[in-house]
Order: structure tokens, then sequence, then C-alpha cells
């Protein structure tokens, strides 16, 4: 079963603006991942962080991490139409040795 | 940087047909490889496990006499559909895990899968 849930499940925004997707997870992580996913095609990492980290930053990109609540953030900031994909997070639990994905948040970036 | 390719990218096939998906690691020896299906606006859910030289771990629900997994070497999986139906038409998508590459996994590109 799918571990990550995110919200929202599809976000409309206009090219430079910041889009804001979060992901919550139901156990104890070694690290949080983000992915992106074009239609039809595979996954690009973007950006790993760990349970004892609490922010990342790689570009455009900002991740936050609060393992208190079980919850991540991912923030694009200035948006580009190129930006239009799906987003998952994916979790490695304590203990596990699988990866397991949310559901998926759906941004579309209008020009 | 690592990087994992499938092969085929896309594939066709009949109805009762058996159909074979390679997933490589191309520059790095993967001892952990996990195959994952995704359907149309879904997200991607792990089917099994596998490691090299022993026999893979199926998730809940996912049919290991359906989907057999041969992880022969540290750089070949690959993922068999038997007797293929029109509900197994899906995008297929390996990642693997290094020896060395500690808590990442690298995906390959995937493959679509589409049973007529």
């Amino acid at each position: 079963s799918q571990q990550g849930e995110e919200d929202p499940q599809a976000l409309s925004i206009q090219e430079g603006e910041n889009a804001t997707m979060n992901c919550s997870y139901k156990t104890s992580i070694n690290n949080l991942q983000w992915y992106r996913q074009n239609s039809g095609r595979g996954l690009v990492h973007l950006i790993l962080i760990r349970s004892n980290e609490r922010e990342k930053h790689s570009g455009r990109l900002r991740v936050t991490l609060d393992t208190s609540k079980k919850s991540s953030s991912l923030l694009i900031t200035a948006s580009r139409a190129a930006d239009t994909a799906s987003y998952f997070c994916a979790t490695d639990a304590t203990g596990g040795f699988k990866t397991i994905f949310g559901a998926g948040t759906r941004l579309f970036v209008k020009a | 940087g690592a990087v994992v390719s499938q092969h085929p990218s896309w594939v066709i096939c009949k109805s009762g047909t058996s159909v074979k998906i390679e997933c490589r690691s191309l520059d790095f020896q993967a001892t952990t490889m996990f195959w994952y299906r995704q359907f149309p606006k879904q997200s991607l859910m792990l089917m099994a496990t596998s490691n090299e030289g022993s026999k893979a771990t199926y998730e809940q629900g996912v049919e290991k006499d359906k989907f057999l997994i041969n992880h022969a070497s540290l750089t070949l999986s690959t993922l068999t559909v038997t007797s293929a139906h029109p509900e197994d038409s899906s995008f297929y998508i390996c990642s693997a895990q290094g020896q060395r590459i500690t808590g990442e996994q690298y995906f390959g590109p995937g493959t679509r899968l589409t049973v007529t």
C-alpha cells in the first residue's frame, strides 16, 4: 500500500507563480525524495532530504521536512510552463528496503 | 550518474501471450532491483523487490506466478508478464540500488505494455 499522501491532487497556476505541494507519510523514515514525471515518461529525481535535515534547496526547488508531523513540502519558485508534470514524494522507511510513493500532485503551469 | 535502462520502451502484445521486460544497470552493480507498475494518472505501485541470486519478494496482491522476476546478475533483472490480459496494460518501471550507492534508487525510463 502507498505510504504517502499528497495534496493537492492537482494544481493549476500561472507562469511565474510559486507552486507548493505537500506530502504526508505514516511511519518513521530514513529519507524522503521528490520526483517529477512528465506524461508517459520515466521519473526524474529532483531532491533527497534525509530524516535529520529540515530544509534543502536545489535551484528553484525548496524542500522542507517535518518529521514530527511526518510531512514534507516541495516549493517550486518562479514556475515555468516546462514545470508542468506530476510530482511524487517517495519515502524510504526506517529499517525497510523499499521506496513507497505518494499519490502525486499534477501540476499545470499556464504560459 | 548511475544509469538504468529498460527494454523494450513499449510493447504491444495479444492477450494470452507472455512478454519479457529487461532492466539493466549500465554503470554500476545493482544488488537490489525493484519493479513498479503505474496505471494512467496514478502513482507507482511497488510490485516486487528482487535481489541478485535469490527469489523476488512480492508485494501483497501481486501474483508471483503471473509476474515472473529473475535477477540473475548484478546488472540485469527481468520481469515476464505471463498470459497477459488487457488489464495488465500498464507502465512498468524498474529501479536499481547499488552496493556503493546508499539510500538512492535509480529509475529506468519505463516500459509501456499494451495488451490487445
